[in-house]
């Protein structure tokens, strides 16, 4: 098993939809989470963490965190063709420990 | 404020051959970390330095990797002897320190091993 899954995608959503990005992880002692966006050929960006449980909004993102089922979503709000990139979710186990990163979904959103 | 700056962007080696990278991280950055991402895959830690110390190493091919951040700025990433399953993109980021929830990631290296 590994220790942060993703499904792979590609997941297609139409503009303007909300789109849903699942990630699990199987440290159940982690404690901070992390969305990056990788858009094709280029070096990730941090999109929002979260480290408590519920949800935590930035404009058109929210991060969902459910540690007791140790599951975290993000939505994206008004999906944007701008938005068609790869999302790696991150787990990080200590406040200064390293960050496990799944291997990312694949969002196409269709104009 | 400059970001993190990643060299040479591009690298052709043969196999067996050895090859280095460069990262300047961003100023005052006390944390810095390099990752080995394969294609298809998510970026795998191969080694994280808090100033010129390392922090943790665990998943570095020691056999056949190095990397060192002298006077905690600059750091180089050493492979020798280079394998065909070395081809991936090797990205540095930084962070002001380890606590921090940001990471700023470099344009990367793309190895390809021939």
């Amino acid at each position: 098993q590994k220790e942060v899954e993703q499904n792979s995608g590609p997941l297609s959503v139409p503009e303007g939809a909300i789109a849903s990005l699942n990630c699990t992880y199987s440290d159940r002692g982690s404690q901070s989470f992390f969305w990056y966006r990788q858009y094709s050929g280029k070096s990730p960006e941090l999109i929002m963490f979260i480290y408590s449980n519920g949800d935590k909004e930035d404009g058109r993102f929210t991060a969902q965190l459910n540690k007791a089922s140790q599951y975290v979503s993000l939505l994206i709000r008004d999906s944007q063709p701008s938005d068609s990139a790869t999302y790696l979710c991150a787990v990080r186990n200590t406040n200064a420990g390293k960050s496990t990163f799944g291997d990312g979904t694949t969002l196409t959103v269709k104009p | 404020e400059a970001g993190v700056a990643q060299s040479p962007r591009y690298k052709i080696i043969e196999k067996r051959q050895s090859v280095a990278f460069w990262c300047n991280p961003i100023s005052g950055h006390a944390t810095l970390y390099w990752y080995q991402q394969i294609l298809g895959q998510g970026p795998k830690l191969l080694i994280q330095f808090q100033n010129n110390g390392v922090v943790d190493d665990s998943q570095l091919p020691k056999d056949r990797f190095s990397a060192e951040r002298l006077k905690g700025v600059d750091s180089t990433l050493k492979i020798q002897p280079a394998k065909l399953e070395d081809s991936a993109v090797y990205l540095c980021a930084s962070s002001p320190d380890a606590r921090s929830y940001e990471q700023y990631f470099g344009p990367g290296t793309r190895l390809t091993v021939t």
